[in-house]
């Protein structure tokens, strides 16, 4: 139990398009959904906690308006890269609490921005 | 944003060692979480502590939750080459939803 499906696993896309990333609680439902962004060699970096029928919570720092967030059901929450530029390019993980004991993650999106 | 000081940030052992990791932060975490990443994966639940001076055991894996709530380590034993990965500390605060704070990352490589 306690799958979070996360798709595509690999984009790449143009300069200047956007790009959404689903994020999907299988078999729980998830009334709030975290989203990272990790570059290569480094740690899992909080963008934003994403609430189910309200606004997302983003970090100091995030773009609200360049990654936006929708979690429209208590099974997706959504992220789409808007005007995507080279330096948007990174690993992008999803994840939720499904009790106590943590958090489950998806299983990542590479996005590459040529 | 914040994260935890882990240490050592690499690590190349013998199969069949003993390995230690430790994960360091200025404030107090309720939870300590430990995650093991693969490459181009996302992290995956190894260990969950709870209560400072808690000692937990997964298998081959032990990790303590330190008694001022500000540090954790993990221990892994008689290692094999499948423990190759990146090893993650995260704490996290009281409450449900609350997010996690990760560690700087734990690199192990594991040569026969």
């Amino acid at each position: 139990g306690a799958v979070v499906s996360q798709h595509p696993s690999r984009v790449i896309c143009k300069s200047g398009t956007s790009v959404k990333i689903e994020c999907r609680s299988l078999d729980f439902q998830a009334t709030t959904m975290f989203w990272y962004r990790q570059f290569p060699k480094q740690s899992l970096m909080l963008m934003a906690t994403s609430n189910e029928g309200s606004k997302a919570t983003y970090e100091q720092g995030v773009e609200k308006d360049k990654f936006l967030i929708n979690h429209a059901s208590l099974t997706l929450s959504t992220l789409t890269v808007t005007s995507a530029h080279p330096e948007d390019s990174s690993f992008y993980i999803c994840s939720a609490e499904w009790d106590i004991r943590g958090y489950t993650f998806g299983s990542g999106t590479r996005l590459t921005v040529v | 944003g914040q994260q935890l000081n882990q240490s050592p940030q690499s690590m190349f052992i013998q199969e069949g060692e003993d390995v230690s990791m430790n994960c360091t932060s200025s404030s107090i975490f309720n939870t300590w979480l430990w995650y093991k990443q693969d490459p181009g994966e996302g992290p995956v639940l190894l260990i969950a502590l709870y209560k400072a001076g808690e000692l937990t055991s997964n298998g081959r894996l032990t990790a303590q939750f330190g008694i001022t709530r500000k540090d954790s380590f993990l221990n892994i034993s008689a290692s094999i080459p499948s423990d190759v990965g990146i090893y993650f500390c995260a704490g996290r605060l009281t409450g449900t939803a609350s997010k996690l704070t990760f560690g700087t990352g734990t690199r192990l490589q594991v040569t026969l």
